[in-house]
């Protein structure tokens, strides 16, 4: 079966910095990649859309310029929290689209900011 | 806009019974895909079942079926002979053909099997 890998798996960042959290498909090429939020006992909140090679189409809410997306290959979608603050501390999950538009899911990348 | 619902916060289940969980959902399309997924404690998102809106059969998977009755829009998901395996949030899924195929999720139902 298709495989979709994030990375890290879980991160600690201080106030103010920037984190990368790469998602890759490792065995099939996806066009079109997707971010999620999920918190604690609550269900997956789509953030954006990302297309190779455009920009990503980001959710009612959801700040463009603190969550940059970059699908630069067809394998590889990285979402970047800049700045990030407590409140950005989630559980964030990619999931990547193959052909026949069926969606593999990654394990997911914890983010706490301290 | 498509809204999923899924009315049980919390089920739970004997082993090796039967256990049905509840999805609603709204939406003005005429094409779409329905799914189930399984979150187990790793978090790890794992597709249980997925039906077309097109098909009139229910989709089964193994021990895995499903009840759609799309004037109702309803796809409830029964899982028969509970494993201790099968203890996860089960989440609601529903996305349109074609557009932009993003999933549209319900709040989830966790489910507790009991040995």
């Amino acid at each position: 079966g298709a495989v979709v890998s994030q990375h890290p798996s879980w991160v600690i960042c201080k106030s103010g910095t920037s984190v990368k959290i790469e998602c890759r498909s490792l065995d099939f090429q996806a066009t079109t990649m997707f971010w999620y939020r999920q918190f604690p006992k609550q269900s997956l909140m789509l953030m954006a859309t990302s297309n190779e090679g455009s920009k990503a189409t980001y959710e009612q809410g959801v700040e463009k310029d603190k969550f940059l997306i970059n699908h630069a290959s067809l394998t590889l979608s990285t979402l970047t929290v800049t700045s990030a603050h407590p409140e950005d501390s989630s559980f964030y999950i990619c999931s990547a689209q193959s052909t026949g538009a069926r969606q593999f899911f990654g394990p997911g990348t914890r983010l706490t900011v301290l | 806009a498509q809204t999923v619902t899924q009315s049980q916060p919390e089920m739970s289940v004997q082993e090796a019974e039967t256990v049905t969980l509840s999805c609603t959902y709204d939406t003005s399309e005429s094409d779409y895909y329905l799914f189930w997924y399984k979150q187990p404690p790793s978090r790890q998102m794992i597709l249980v079942i997925r039906q077309e809106a097109y098909k009139q059969q229910n989709a089964t998977e193994n021990r895995f079926s499903v009840n759609f009755q799309k004037a109702a829009k309803s796809f409830s998901l029964k899982i028969s002979d509970s494993q201790l395996g099968d203890a996860a949030m089960y989440f609601c899924a529903y996305r349109v053909q074609g557009g932009s195929e993003k999933l549209v999720f319900g709040k989830g139902t966790k489910l507790t099997v009991n040995p």
